[in-house]
């Protein structure tokens, strides 16, 4: 079935640092493929999207491209800021599917 | 415009209860999913519904049920309620069939069960 991995956190790195949190998939066909953030004692927000291979999402600051070849959606920021310190989501859609699979959580810790 | 809201924030109930959750969706979205997020870990699909129905369910049991009204407003209820129940309870709303991308989550309800 369609699954995602990311990778285990917690990640803790100081100011302006440069963030990698790697995800990669499973899934038959094309899906979606999103990255959601939560911050302490929220729900979650979509951060950025891409819909097809070579597709690159981008948002305040964080961006990932979708590879079809290695089946991977990594997430990255230049310069980290205290105010990025939250629990980032990796997650899938299937063509045609009515629900998001989210992988387990990366817990991003970003030190003054 | 208010976003995807959840009542109430939080509930403590004890083994065997039952629970009923509310969310209103977004202005404009006709659809509603609901995630159970356990703690440390990625949502889980719960349900979808649309257009009052029940269009696709993940791997939970019979005890967890759900409805959608005319308003597109949706509620969870939770029967005979689990140790394992506790957890934080979302709910996404998005507009139109099988669309993923326009999804917005509620800031869910946290359950308890003691």
């Amino acid at each position: 079935g369609n699954s995602v991995t990311q990778m285990e956190g917690p990640v803790t790195l100081s100011e302006e640092a440069f963030l990698t949190i790697n995800c990669t998939y499973t899934a038959t066909g094309y899906p979606s493929l999103f990255w959601y953030v939560q911050y302490p004692g929220e729900g979650l927000q979509l951060l950025l999207k891409a819909t097809k291979a070579d597709d690159k999402g981008s948002n305040k600051g964080f961006e990932a491209t979708y590879r079809k070849e290695t089946t991977s959606f990594h997430l990255e920021k230049g310069s980290v800021q205290v105010s990025d310190s939250a629990v980032y989501f990796c997650a899938l859609s299937a063509p045609g599917g009515f629900k998001t699979i989210f992988g387990a959580g990366t817990r991003l810790f970003v030190k003054a | 415009d208010a976003g995807v809201t959840q009542s109430p924030t939080h509930l403590i109930k004890t083994r065997g209860q039952q629970v009923t959750l509310r969310c209103s969706p977004k202005s404009g979205h006709d659809t509603v999913s609901w995630y159970q997020q356990a703690l440390g870990q990625g949502p889980q699909f719960i349900f979808q519904y649309y257009e009052e129905e029940e269009r696709q369910r993940g791997n939970f049991p019979d005890r967890f049920s759900g409805h959608q009204f005319p308003n597109y407003s949706s509620e969870l209820n939770v029967n005979a309620l689990l140790l394992g129940d506790s957890a934080l309870y979302l709910c996404a709303s998005s507009y139109g069939f099988g669309d993923q991308e326009t999804q917005y989550f509620g800031p869910g309800t946290r359950l308890l069960v003691l």
